[in-house]
């Protein structure tokens, strides 16, 4: 089946690291997101691709980087990792149908980093 | 921007009973809400979702209610079982524009942990 993956599952890091989370996707959806779920806040956005050129910063992007290297490759980076960031971290594709401009969102299993 | 809130946070049933969780959004363009079943340790995954041109959508033993007027939504589950044990999250989407492209902008609610007990 056609999913959403990301790597690595968990990871256990410290204060100042430089971490890199990714995503691949088998859906062939153009548009990618990356979400951070923490307990009371729900999930917020940190940073959407809608294509490979396109990058745009979400709700909560301070302290984050992104890289779309590829259609289906969207990766999520810790410059400078802080206690703060700990949190469940999600990826997510949508694919708009011709009209449609609310999508269903496909999250990856989920990557839970801990910082130190 | 959007503002959604969600109650309550944590949510107690029997085997059986009827479940409610309620959200309300700020912004009166926000046109299409979706809700998410986050099961334990997995993925969110949409289980119904509802467009403002709609004042009630119903799947099974769940449904979804929209008052445009007061701007809040409710997520119903009849019957409960415990595999409706899960965090549900509601978002309410608004028409957005990023570098030219138009898309549905989420912003979701801060989730309800449900317990069904057998």
């Amino acid at each position: 089946d056609a999913d959403v993956t990301q790597t690595p599952r968990n990871r256990i890091t410290k204060t100042g690291k430089r971490i890199m989370l990714e995503c691949s996707q088998t859906k062939g959806h153009d548009r990618m997101y990356w979400y951070r779920q923490d307990p009371g806040l729900g999930l917020r956005l940190i940073y959407y691709s809608f294509d490979v050129k396109d990058i745009n910063k979400g709700e909560i992007s301070d302290g984050y980087s992104v890289s779309r290297q590829a259609q289906a490759k969207f990766s999520l980076s810790l410059e400078s990792a802080i206690p703060n960031q700990t949190a469940l971290y999600f990826c997510a594709t949508s694919d708009p149908h011709r009209g449609r401009l609310h999508e269903k969102l496909f999250f990856g299993s989920g990557t839970q980093l801990s910082v130190l | 921007g959007e503002n959604v809130e969600q109650h309550p946070s944590t949510l107690s049933v029997q085997e059986g009973d009827s479940a409610v969780i309620k959200c309300t959004y700020s912004d009166s363009a926000s046109n299409y809400f979706p809700w998410y079943k986050q099961e334990l340790g997995k993925r969110p995954q949409l289980i119904i979702d509802i467009r403002s041109n709609v004042g009630e959508k119903k799947d099974q033993r769940i449904a979804v209610t929209l008052n445009k007027t007061a701007k809040h939504f409710s997520l119903h589950i009849t019957e409960t079982q415990p595999e409706d044990s899960a965090v549900y999250f509601c978002a309410a989407s608004t028409l957005s524009n990023a570098g030219g492209t138009s898309y549905g902008k989420l912003t979701f609610g801060q989730g309800t942990i449900l317990t069904v007990h057998p």
